[in-house]
């Protein structure tokens, strides 16, 4: 079946920086778009990146563009979210999720990883 | 941006009723416009994509419809794990964003 693993949440200080990870399984990963989107705590929803099948079309948030950095690696099936330069207000869950190719809702998500900036 | 505005915050019913959710968007989204469910401590799911097409395994009793700026959520007839808050969210217009969320709770 369909599975998205996030991993590499954690708490981390103002200015400091994490790497996030999802692992791909159960669909051809390389055939789909994928995102990053987040949650505040008691929040809705904000998209937050956008990387396309070949890696070669990227997109940010305007809140986060300049410090977070999306990547993937179609043959180990993984997509990535380095963040730097991290504040208080990224403080969220990160949820990755797919989109069938040409499209933009997401028909797969992960369970999700929670980043805590506090000092 | 576009901006999603959802009608009502809180829907209090009860199981059996027939549920309606609304979702305005501050310009045109054509019918790119989705539904997702999320459950307490879950992740979202896909409920509704392009502003009718239910996802695969969503039961019948999920449907949408509308265009341009205003869009619905139907739910038939409650079933005890409907109960959830329910996101819309927009692909016509880079960026994508979604709506502020309708909590469905047990009255």
């Amino acid at each position: 079946q369909v599975q998205l693993v996030e991993s590499g949440g954690g708490l981390v200080k103002p200015g400091g920086s994490l790497r996030l990870s999802c692992a791909a399984s159960g669909f051809i990963f390389s055939d789909y778009y994928m995102s990053w989107i987040r949650q505040a705590p008691g929040k809705g929803l904000e998209w937050v990146s956008f990387i396309n099948t070949s890696g070669d079309t990227i997109y940010y948030a305007d809140s986060v563009k300049g410090r977070f950095t999306i990547s993937r690696d179609n043959a180990k099936n993984s997509l990535y979210l380095q963040m730097n330069s991290l504040r208080a207000e990224d403080t969220a869950v990160y949820y990755c999720a797919s989109s069938p190719f040409g499209e933009l809702f997401y028909n797969y998500w992960g369970q999700g990883t929670l980043v805590t900036v506090s000092s | 941006e576009i901006v999603l505005t959802q009608s009502p915050a809180t829907l209090s019913l009860s199981p059996g009723e027939r549920a309606t959710l609304s979702c305005r968007a501050s310009q045109s989204v054509s019918s790119y416009l989705a539904w997702y469910q999320q459950n307490l401590g879950q992740a979202p799911r896909l409920l509704i994509y392009d502003t009718s097409n239910r996802a695969t395994g969503i039961p019948a009793r999920f449907s949408g419809r509308g265009s341009g700026t205003d869009f619905t959520l139907t739910i038939s007839s409650l079933e005890p794990e409907d109960f959830a808050v329910y996101f819309c969210q927009q692909r016509s217009n880079w960026p994508p964003t979604f709506g502020g969320g309708t909590k469905v709770e047990i009255k």
